[in-house]
């Protein structure tokens, strides 16, 4: 099983919809959760933080369950500024924090 | 924030050969890190560049296979030796200005293809 598991898509909306991603991780030790984002051809950049009590940022909400292990993105009114791919990524839970990354869930939002 | 530097942007190399990626940061951090970035694939972590000791490998990496130096604070090199055409990927440095945050701020990526 893969450390943390997306789902690769590809989504394709059109703009204006909700779209939303999950994540599972396998590391029941991980405690810091984050969305990267990633546009064609450039380096990924840290979208969000995710939180215990969940969390949103504009159109943006993410939310956490530890019990299942289990990360979510929500976007709303989406944008075709948008389209990009979204990691997951989460820390190994030691004080040095190793990130790991998700393979990434492409979304294209087309008009 | 802080801002990377990366050179060579891109490189086209041949079978056998070795490239030399360089990692410039504009400010001092302590800890700095390589990742592969394989076609369609998302980061794999090679190693952490350690300021003044040998860098930290993950599993799968070798440092006969990726020499990393860190001179200081500001600067890394990751070698790629001896390539096969399987180590064509994007090669991203990545600095974090406080560890265990989660929050990383990477170069441009050198794209490696090897022939």
């Amino acid at each position: 099983r893969k450390e943390v598991e997306q789902d690769p898509g590809p989504f394709n909306v059109p703009e204006g919809a909700t779209v939303a991603f999950n994540c599972t991780y396998s590391n029941s030790a991980s405690q810091s959760f984050f969305w990267y984002r990633q546009d064609c051809r450039k380096e990924p950049k840290l979208l969000m933080s995710v939180y215990s009590s969940g969390n949103e940022d504009g159109r943006f909400t993410a939310q956490l369950n530890r019990a299942s292990q289990y990360i979510s993105l929500l976007i709303r009114d989406s944008k075709l500024s948008d389209s990009a791919t979204y990691l997951c990524v989460v820390n190994d839970g030691t004080s040095y924090g190793k990130l790991t990354f998700g393979q990434g869930t492409i979304l294209t939002v087309h008009p | 924030s802080a801002v990377i530097s990366q050179k060579p942007s891109r490189d086209i190399c041949q079978r056998g050969t070795s490239l030399t990626i360089q990692c410039q940061v504009d400010s001092q951090v302590t800890m700095m890190f390589w990742y592969r970035q394989q076609p369609g694939q998302s980061l794999t972590l090679i190693a952490t560049a350690n300021q003044g000791s040998e860098a930290t490998y993950e599993s799968g990496f070798v440092i006969d296979k990726f020499p990393i130096s860190r001179p200081n604070l500001t600067f890394s090199t990751l070698t790629v030796s001896n390539m096969s055409p399987e180590d064509s990927s994007i090669y991203l440095c990545s600095v974090t200005p406080a560890p265990g945050t989660g929050e990383l701020f990477f170069g441009e990526g050198s794209r490696l293809t090897v022939l």
